[in-house]
């Protein structure tokens, strides 16, 4: 069935490392997004691609980094320069139009120890 | 700079009651308001959505209520169930390809 999948569901990191959390979608969106959660801080915007080897940032993407090989795939790269990497992250897809809705993945929950 | 505001951060209501959640926003340019619900260790889904043009939605128990003029808008929740206890985001679209500005979050807590 179709939807999107996030992996892996927790992800732990030491410091100074770069980890990559992935996301896949079947539903033939053309836009992917990634988005930090923090309590208390709703969903903010990390990147953001509509079409295959484009990306652009979002509002926090300083620390991040991403790419757009495949329709259907869009990585997310932690780097070591983000300063406060523990986080909820959720990724969604959507396609373009009037009737748009995003779906998202179940997150990954990234702590850093 | 949060571009939607939304409140109360939280709130309780018992079974049967009303929980009503409030939103604002500045930029004229958003075209479609929708809201979706997360439970805990989830991603958030689509609850409702709603298009400036139309002042009020109704899908069941759950109710958008939108008021242009004042860049406003709401959702009430009508005989709250504990199932309805959840965190819920308002959101605003930037542009048509779906990128969303979201509202902080209001967790709601129905009491049996």
């Amino acid at each position: 069935d179709g939807g999107i999948t996030q992996s892996p569901k927790y992800l732990f990191r030491k410091e100074g490392q770069n980890v990559t959390l992935s996301c896949e979608q079947n539903l033939n969106h053309d836009a992917m997004y990634w988005y930090r959660q923090d309590p208390g801080q709703g969903l903010r915007l990390i990147y953001y691609s509509q079409i295959v080897n484009d990306f652009q940032k979002g509002d926090i993407a300083e620390g991040y980094s991403v790419s757009r090989e495949k329709k259907e795939s869009f990585p997310l790269t932690v780097t070591s320069a983000q300063k406060n990497p523990t986080a909820f992250y959720l990724c969604a897809s959507s396609l373009s139009g009037e009737d748009t809705e995003a779906f998202f993945g179940q997150g990954t929950r990234l702590t850093v120890v | 700079q949060q571009q939607v505001k939304q409140s109360p951060q939280s709130l309780i209501v018992q079974k049967g009651g009303i929980s009503i959640i409030n939103c604002a926003y500045e930029n004229t340019a958003f075209d479609y308001f929708p809201w979706y619900q997360q439970f805990p260790g989830k991603g958030p889904a689509l609850l409702i959505a709603i298009r400036p043009d139309v002042s009020e939605k109704k899908e069941g128990r759950f109710t958008i209520s939108f008021n242009k003029s004042a860049k406003q808008f709401s959702l009430h929740i009508m005989d709250s169930q504990p199932g309805d206890s959840a965190t819920y985001f308002c959101a605003a679209r930037v542009d048509s390809w779906g990128k969303l500005q979201f509202g902080a979050g209001t967790q709601v807590v129905v009491t049996p």
